[in-house]
């Protein structure tokens, strides 16, 4: 069966300090990708999606970054956080099936100070 | 954008009763898919129903989707404490690697033993 896997959980970083956020999937291959920021009590915000390695495109532009290294690893980074980067940060995959189902990691909570 | 959009935002109701959520869109879908999220947690799926489709079920679920009305329901029967969380819609025009959804702000549900 398939996992996705989202470290760290929390994550407590200073204005203008770097960030480095993964996500990894198990059990499947070849999978889109997807990087979400929810803000409390918000809907999600696309961020970055990509459909292979080395494909990343952006959706919103920020100061934050996305790579994918790998076929089942995404990164999200930053090299100056800002406040506003606080957020609940959600990663998620779908396979190439027809039914286009996002499965979701359990989230980063970033919080910025 | 064909953002949806859930409503109401809150929902406060006894267990026992049902709730129905809607969702609103802007332009064509391939597909909409109701999610669920519990508080500080990734999004979990729970029913997809495509654009020739009117209605479907699973358990004590329903979906409904009028293509016309660009708006889709979200039933849930004889609810109970356990379904508290919130519930987005999301809507997609592509599908495979074009799947690009975009999510509403959710409806938060509270059910009250």
């Amino acid at each position: 069966s398939q996992t996705i896997h989202q470290w760290p959980a929390t994550l407590v970083q200073p204005v203008g300090s770097p960030l480095s956020l993964e996500c990894t999937v198990e059990g499947t291959s070849n999978p889109n990708l997807y990087w979400y920021r929810q803000a409390a009590g918000r809907g999600l915000q696309l961020l970055f999606y990509s459909v292979g390695i080395g494909q990343i495109s952006s959706e919103v532009p920020q100061n934050l970054s996305a790579s994918r290294p790998q076929d089942r690893q995404f990164i999200l980074s930053s090299k100056k956080l800002l406040l506003s980067d606080s957020g609940f940060y959600l990663c998620a995959w779908t396979g190439l099936a027809v039914t286009d189902t996002q499965y979701f990691g359990p989230g980063t909570r970033l919080t910025v100070l | 954008s064909q953002q949806g959009e859930e409503d109401p935002q809150a929902l406060s109701i006894q267990e026992g009763e049902n709730a129905t959520m809607n969702c609103s869109y802007k332009t064509s879908i391939n597909n909409l898919q109701w999610y669920r999220q519990n508080s500080g947690r990734g999004l979990v799926h729970l029913i997809l129903i495509r654009s020739n489709e009117r209605e479907k079920h699973s358990g004590r679920l329903r979906v409904t989707l009028d293509t016309s009305k660009k708006s889709s329901s979200l039933l849930i029967t004889a609810s109970r404490a356990a379904d508290t969380a919130s519930y987005f819609c999301a809507t997609a025009l592509g599908s495979g690697g074009s799947y690009i959804p975009t999510f509403g702000r959710g409806t938060s549900l509270i059910v009250h033993p």
